[in-house]
């Protein structure tokens, strides 16, 4: 099994400002995901953090706005660049192990 | 392109009901299924897994079904409690991939 946490576990931010999400997991992994759910909606892959290689990112999002690190096999962060009200969602870093694991999620709300 | 579906959108029970939650994906070439839960608010936690070559698994007063030849997969909980309330999500992925194609979720309410 793995535990994953995330900071913040929420935030309240202005239009046109960033935001940066990190995720922690207690064991070391190759791939971590960064996943996005909109009010009442379901769960979206954002993209696919490899360590020592740039995110691989889904159709609909690129990293001007979505910038991803992942220093090492433990650890990543997802930025939200220059937020709207549209962005506010809650955002979820995964690991898989066979099993998928969630952290507990950022919720956004973009003023 | 893969689309999961699930029905019903929200669905109200009383306390000690046995209870079905449906899953449907459109491409049968998936690697694995699964099921979650999501309490409000919070993150999921995975409840089953189940791989393309299995029919079942069960863990406790849940069993999930999948029958990939037509798409679908089942989550029958039994003897259902108002502490199973919560929202029910399956996710399906292909072969030789890592993304996760999610349903919308079926929110369960359990009626003391």
């Amino acid at each position: 099994s793995a535990v994953i946490s995330q900071k913040p576990s929420r935030d309240i931010c202005q239009r046109g400002t960033s935001l940066t999400i990190q995720c922690q997991v207690d064991s070391q992994v190759t791939m971590m995901f960064w996943y996005r759910q909109q009010p009442g909606q379901s769960l979206t892959l954002i993209a696919t953090a490899n360590q020592g290689s740039e995110a691989t990112y889904e159709s609909g999002f690129v990293i001007d706005k979505f910038p991803i690190s992942r220093p090492n096999l433990t650890f990543s962060t997802l930025t939200v660049s220059n937020m709207s009200p549209e962005d506010s969602s809650i955002y979820l870093c995964t690991v898989s192990q066979e099993t998928q694991y969630f952290g507990p999620g950022t919720r956004l709300l973009v003023l | 392109k893969q689309e999961v579906t699930q029905i019903p959108a929200a669905l109200s029970v009383p306390e000690g009901e046995n209870l079905v939650l449906n899953c449907s994906f459109t491409d049968s070439a998936i690697y694995n299924l699964q099921w979650f839960r999501q309490d409000p608010g919070k993150g999921l936690t995975s409840l089953l897994l189940i791989q393309s070559s299995q029919r079942e698994q069960t863990s406790g007063r849940l069993n999930a079904s999948l029958d990939k030849s037509s798409g679908r997969s089942t989550l029958y909980i039994a003897a259902s409690q108002p502490g199973d309330s919560a929202t029910y999500l399956c996710a399906v992925k292909r072969e030789g991939a890592q993304k996760l194609v999610f349903g919308q979720g079926t929110r369960l309410t359990i009626n003391p």
